[in-house]
């Protein structure tokens, strides 16, 4: 069965460093998605992306985050300058059709980011 | 803005125990409604959703069933076991392009 793939499982990181989180999404899929879940909190949403350009982002995707799709199967969040508070549990998604239309996200395993 | 509430945890049941997690939304639109589950150090697996008001969702003896009038969307079991320890997310999608989650419930079932 398809599934979407993460890398690296565990990603420890010093304070000010740049990161590249890394997502392969299912290959038919158009939608891809980034979510992120701090330990004990709700997951949040980051952003979403179709045809090579951002649809929609959420507060939380400032300037220090950006979105890539360098390759037809990679899909990468790269975060520029990582703060404590970046520390978090990320994970990619992605869907046939926009999840509006009712067609189920698929999530990866995730990325356990470390900041320190 | 949208947003979902869930009771909150952890909820600790005996094996065989009936369970129910409350959902409950706020929406504009008619979002579509989903529940999430997250087996410990695992991502993030549908267990279930549900497209319209009435819709009852189902997988793996779980069920929950689209209520516009209550805005609730509750997942039940009948008899529960200790593999369904997890945290149970629920989730909806309305017209734009995002799952937005409710905080989680974790569920811990004792043999």
């Amino acid at each position: 069965e398809p599934e979407v793939t993460q890398t690296p499982s565990h990603q420890v990181t010093q304070m000010g460093q740049e990161v590249i989180l890394r997502c392969v999404p299912i290959s038919n899929h158009l939608y891809f998605y980034w979510y992120r879940q701090i330990l004990g909190q709700k997951v949040e949403f980051l952003v979403s992306f179709y045809n090579n350009e951002i649809s929609e982002k959420s507060e939380i995707f400032d300037d220090q985050f950006s979105v890539e799709r360098p390759d037809g199967s990679n899909f990468t969040l790269k975060i520029r300058s990582t703060k404590l508070e970046d520390s978090a549990m990320y994970f990619c998604a992605s869907s046939e059709l926009p999840s509006g239309a009712n067609n189920e996200q698929f999530f990866g395993p995730g990325t356990r980011l470390t900041v320190l | 803005g949208n947003s979902v509430t869930q009771m909150e945890g952890p909820v600790t049941l005996s094996e065989e125990a009936f369970l129910t997690i409350n959902c409950t939304y706020t929406a504009t639109g008619y979002p579509s409604l989903f529940w999430y589950v997250q087996y410990p150090g695992e991502g993030l697996q549908l267990l279930l959703k549900a497209t319209k008001a009435d819709d009852k969702g189902s997988n793996k003896g779980f069920e929950a069933t689209y209520r516009k009038e209550t805005t609730s969307f509750h997942l039940e079991k009948g008899s529960v076991q200790v593999s369904d320890s997890a945290v149970y997310f629920c989730a909806l999608s309305d017209s734009n392009y995002q799952l937005i989650w409710g905080a989680g419930t974790k569920l811990i079932i004792k043999p």
